[in-house]
């Protein structure tokens, strides 16, 4: 497994700002992915980063309003921009380790929009 | 397009009384599936994966199960500790993502 770092872990916001979450990994990967789980929901992928390249994002998810910076193999950011109580949710970061695809989890960051 | 249905949405156990946790699927070529543990305001907590039907894998108190339409996550003798929800997701040969589930949160009383 992997130990996967977010920060913060949680926040409030005011409707109109932007909120950069991070998220560490302590080993290099390839590729990490950023969910979205709106409350009583469950997760979906918002994008994915590959280093040095554009992220990929999801039908639904654009990148002026979820910009991604994927400056190294071990490092990610997420930004929400011009937040609405609609953007209230958890947002985890998540990496694919070894051959068989398993997926883990940061321990995800949980942002309510007032 | 995957589908992933969860049942039942929640359920409540006394400790020490046994169950099941369904997990229905439909894919296009199954290349794993997935059981999460998420405890609340967390991120999910990667349990099991399984490959192909007939296969089990179990994890102290946990059993999950495989057959070609579902999945089934067995508790056996629960403990409060084991309240969460419980997650599945499938990756098939023609996607790139998981398809999560929504999950069944589940209660376990003293």
């Amino acid at each position: 497994s992997a130990v996967i770092s977010q920060k913060p872990s949680r926040d409030i916001c005011q409707r109109g700002t932007s909120l950069t979450i991070q998220c560490q990994v302590d080993s290099q990967v390839t590729m990490m992915f950023w969910y979205r789980q709106q409350p009583g929901q469950s997760l979906t992928l918002i994008a994915t980063a590959n280093q040095g390249s554009e992220a990929t994002y999801e039908s639904g998810f654009v990148i002026d309003k979820f910009p991604i910076s994927r400056p190294n193999l071990t490092f990610s950011t997420l930004t929400v921009s011009n937040m609405s109580p609609e953007d209230s949710s958890i947002y985890l970061c998540s990496v694919v380790l070894g051959f068989n695809e398993k997926l883990f989890f940061g321990s995800g960051t949980q942002l309510s929009v007032l | 397009e995957d589908q992933v249905t969860q049942s039942p949405e929640a359920l409540r156990l006394q400790e020490g009384e046994s169950s099941s946790l369904n997990c229905s699927y439909t894919v296009s070529g199954l290349r794993g599936l997935f059981w999460y543990r998420q405890d609340p305001g967390k991120g999910p907590e990667f349990l099991f994966t399984l490959y192909s039907a007939g296969e089990e894998k179990e994890k102290e108190r946990l059993k999950a199960t495989l057959t070609k339409k579902e999945s089934f996550l067995h508790i056996t003798a629960p403990k409060p500790e084991d309240s969460a929800t419980y997650l599945c997701a499938v990756l098939s040969g023609s996607a790139r993502q998981l398809t999560f589930g929504s999950g069944t949160q589940l209660t376990v009383l003293p």
